[in-house]
């Protein structure tokens, strides 16, 4: 049962345009990620936010901004694609601490023309 | 950068046989969360284990952590098992770092 909500699903947008991805959880965590998905299928950790605050950033170009309402909605922006960025970008959540399991949404798929 | 690798990159199977694949990991990450990700993109948890023998099923997991290891043991596969299996062990954190995968086909 998908408890983790993207949208869009699907966007195709052309170089140097602004796309935003929006993630809501309704599991009642505190802890949500970005995740990135590239054309070899590997994933990779963009961001980590605990309670609206940012935890994690792992070398992500600056045109990559996330942002985040309130701790069960975390959006991610990126001003002026460019077509590395085409991917599938992957939301998830999990309870705060180690060992608490991460699910997933169903990805946000990227197509930049 | 974390070290996440993974064997085998793709395997072909007859239904019923079994499977192993195996994750080998860096030394500053821990515990390991298994996925499968479906050929749609949506990816499903099938263990948290940060040491030792866990099954569900037909599937059996296990972590050696001093070793910085884990396997996924998937017995008398079937066409629905076809996909691939992600591992990620996990940073202080909570961060998953996920391996490249193994491609499974398993045919009929």
């Amino acid at each position: 049962e998908t408890a983790v909500f993207q949208t869009p699903n699907y966007h195709v947008t052309q170089v140097g345009n602004e796309v935003s991805f929006n993630c809501k959880q309704t599991l009642g965590h505190d802890t949500m990620y970005w995740y990135k998905q590239d054309s070899k299928k590997l994933l990779k950790i963009m961001f980590s936010y605990n309670n609206k605050q940012l935890i994690v950033n792992e070398t992500v170009p600056r045109r990559f901004s996330p942002q985040s309402s309130d701790k069960a909605h975390l959006n991610l922006r990126i001003k002026s694609v460019e077509p590395e960025d085409s991917a599938v970008y992957l939301c998830a959540s999990s309870h705060t601490g180690v060992g608490n399991t991460l699910y997933f949404g169903e990805g946000s798929r990227l197509i930049v023309v | 950068g974390q070290q996440v690798q993974q064997s085998p990159a793709s395997l072909v199977l007859q239904e019923g046989e079994n499977a192993e694949l195996q994750c080998n990991f860096s030394t500053s990450l821990n515990s390991m969360q298994w996925f499968y990700q479906r050929p749609g993109g949506s990816l499903v948890s099938l263990f948290y284990n940060p040491s030792g023998t866990k099954h569900s099923g037909r599937l059996t997991s296990t972590t050696v952590i001093k070793e910085r290891r884990s396997s996924l043991h998937i017995s008398s596969s079937q066409t629905t098992d076809s996909g691939t299996y992600l591992c990620a062990p996990r940073s202080n954190y909570n961060v998953l770092y996920f391996g490249s995968g193994t491609k499974l086909t398993v045919e009929p």
